[in-house]
């Protein structure tokens, strides 16, 4: 079955540490991919996608996301975190022309002053 | 630019009760629509999604259903709720390259 996983559920750590979250997908063919986040009270918003192209996205507030596609994986990073980067962030994938996103299980980070 | 609203922002409903929750798009036209629901602990799974006006697929068997009365409004609906339906609701649009979501219901039942 098709399936997107992301390997940490609960990240902790401090402020000026870099951050990496793992996702791999088990879609063949061509898929687009994505990582959304959710801080607090707020939208689920996006953080950045890949379409095609060069296999290193930016996103928002200093994130990238590297597209390994013979490990099937999108992993995100940050190479130094702020407080403010605590959220729950979404790995998704889009297999089809209808738009229709599979996520991940999310990954809850808390960033300690 | 484009806004998606949901209400109610918050729900609590006894097992048995109907349920309807709305969605709203402003700012564009004939937008595909999706609902997604995330269970406590889990990631997001997409529930419905329409492409028009009563076009509606379901992706997972379930308690719910969907309909679409007009271009910009996507309703979940359920004549009974089951305990299993407690859950965060998402409704969604996409655009060009993303989808965007709505605030979201938080719905419990007891």
């Amino acid at each position: 079955a098709q399936s997107v996983s992301q390997h940490n559920h609960h990240v902790i750590l401090s402020e000026a540490a870099s951050l990496e979250l793992g996702c791999n997908y088990s879609y063949g063919g061509t898929v687009n991919l994505f990582w959304y986040v959710q801080y607090p009270g707020q939208h689920l918003q996006l953080l950045l996608k890949y379409f095609s192209g060069d296999p290193l996205v930016k996103g928002i507030k200093g994130f990238e996301a590297e597209f390994i596609k013979s490990k099937f994986s999108f992993n995100l990073r940050k190479p130094s975190v702020q407080w403010s980067d605590t959220a729950e962030y979404f790995c998704a994938v889009n297999a089809d022309s209808w738009g229709k996103l599979q996520f991940g299980a999310g990954t809850q980070v808390v960033v300690t002053p | 630019s484009q806004t998606i609203h949901q209400w109610p922002a918050t729900l609590v409903q006894p097992v048995g009760s109907p349920l309807s929750l709305e969605c709203t798009v402003e700012g564009t036209s004939n937008p595909n629509l999706y609902w997604y629901r995330q269970a406590a602990g889990r990631g997001l799974q997409l529930l419905f999604y329409s492409v028009g006006i009563g076009q509606i697929s379901s992706e997972v068997p379930q308690n719910l259903s969907a309909s679409r009365p007009q271009d910009r409004q996507f309703i979940l609906s359920s004549k009974k709720l089951l305990l299993s339906d407690s859950g965060f609701y998402l409704c969604a649009w996409s655009g060009r390259s993303e989808q965007f979501f709505g605030p979201g219901t938080r719905l419990t039942v007891l």
